[in-house]
Parts: structure tokens; sequence; C-alpha cells
């Protein structure tokens, strides 16, 4: 089974600073890999997803992260922090089921802290 | 384009007590999902439905919970009856049809959060 781990439970930074948020992933086979926010009382976003094609994938709001297979990691950043960032944070892996069908699998987030 | 909607938003029960959760996914989307999520921690996947068939459901607890999706539109989750550790909040999302080895982005809807007293 595949599953994420989130290395990080909060992460403070001030706005206009960088934003780094960790994720490492353990697969058997070549993943698919997103990011998900979630903003208090509001449904999960999606802000970008890796598929196998880019190593490096660019998503919404100025966020990107990189896949690489040789430190199993999938590393969320931003270069210049924003207070409409803060919020909570998921990596997700796309597991397959005995049906073929794809599941998500989601790490237990990163709560992102953004101070003035 | 109207997004997943989900009702109630919140619900407080006793502990034994029956609660039903309501989800209308996006028009047009075929498969829908139902994650139960305790605070803390990411959302776990109850079930899946395939139109109105179940493609998933290894990880709802039978004895207490059900989930149908009648005529693979709206869809309903119950629980009866209820424990201390059902308190999270339930998202439902929804998304075009899923295929084997097909990813179609999943649209969350705001969630119903549960406590159990």
């Amino acid at each position: 089974a595949q599953s994420v781990t989130q290395l990080d439970s909060h992460v403070s930074v001030s706005e206009g600073t960088p934003v780094l948020l960790r994720c490492n992933y353990s697969s058997s086979y070549s993943p698919s890999l997103f990011w998900y926010v979630q903003h208090p009382n509001k449904g999960l976003q999606l802000l970008l997803k890796y598929t196998s094609a880019a190593t490096l994938v660019k998503g919404i709001n100025g966020f990107e992260a990189e896949f690489k297979k040789s430190e199993t990691s999938f590393h969320l950043t931003k270069p210049s922090a924003h207070m409409s960032d803060a919020a909570e944070y998921f990596c997700v892996v796309s597991d397959e089921l005995n049906t073929g069908f794809q599941k998500l699998v989601f790490g237990t987030g990163t709560r992102l802290l953004v101070s003035p | 384009e109207a997004g997943v909607a989900q009702s109630p938003r919140y619900k407080i029960i006793e502990k034994r007590q029956s609660v039903a959760f309501w989800c209308n996914p996006i028009s047009g989307h075929a498969t829908l999902y139902w994650y139960q999520q305790i605070l803390g921690q990411g959302p776990k996947l109850l079930i899946q439905f395939q139109n109105n068939g179940v493609v998933d459901d290894s990880q709802l607890p039978k004895d207490r919970f059900s989930a149908e999706r009648l005529k693979g539109v709206d869809s309903t989750l119950k629980i009866q009856p209820a424990k201390l550790e059902d308190s999270a909040v339930y998202l439902c999302a929804s998304s075009l049809e899923m295929g084997l080895g097909v990813y179609n982005e999943q649209f969350f809807g705001p969630g119903t959060r549960l406590t159990v007293l």
C-alpha cells in the first residue's frame, strides 16, 4: 500500500518569506502525488498534482512541488508567503485498489501559520 | 458551476443515537466518495461509489455505518448507533468517472462536523 509522511505538523513563516512543506512518500511503483489545501470551514482544494510527467509541478497561487525519486520526496514550496496562505496542507498519494480503481491516501497534514 | 453540497453542516448527538448525512455531487460526476476526518488527521476514505455501485468500502465500519447512492446521484451516509470515536468531519467528494489507472480530480464539499456526546 502507498503512504505519505508529512514531516512537520506545524510550520510558521513571516509574510514575504519562503515556504517549505515537506513530504516523503512510500510506493512500490511510480506514484501519482498531490497537494491539497484546506482553509477553515472550507472544502479541500487541489493545489497541484504529479502524474509522471515533468518532475517540477506548478500549481495555483504560486505554489510548486518537485518530485525527487532518489529522495522519495515531494516537497511543496512557495517563494513568498501571503497571509491568505495560512491553512492546513495535505500531501496525498494515489493508491490502486484491487479493482484497479484509484483511491487517495492522505498524510496527517501540516498547518501553515503566516505572521505579519 | 455549483460545487458539492452537504447537509447538515453541524450535528450534535448523544452516543447510541443514529445520524444521517446527505451529499449532492457536482452534476455529471459519476464517482462519489465519503471520507472521515478526525481532528488532527488527514481524511480517510470510507466508501467510494461509481454511479450507484460500490467500488471500495474496505474501511467502512459496516456494523454501524451504511451508505447508499440510489439513482447514482445523491448519497446518504448513516451511523447507527453512534460512538464517541465517531466524532469527526465527514467529507463528501465527487469526480468524473474513474477508469482503470485513470485519476480525475476530486472536488470536496464543506463537510459535516459531527460531535458525539
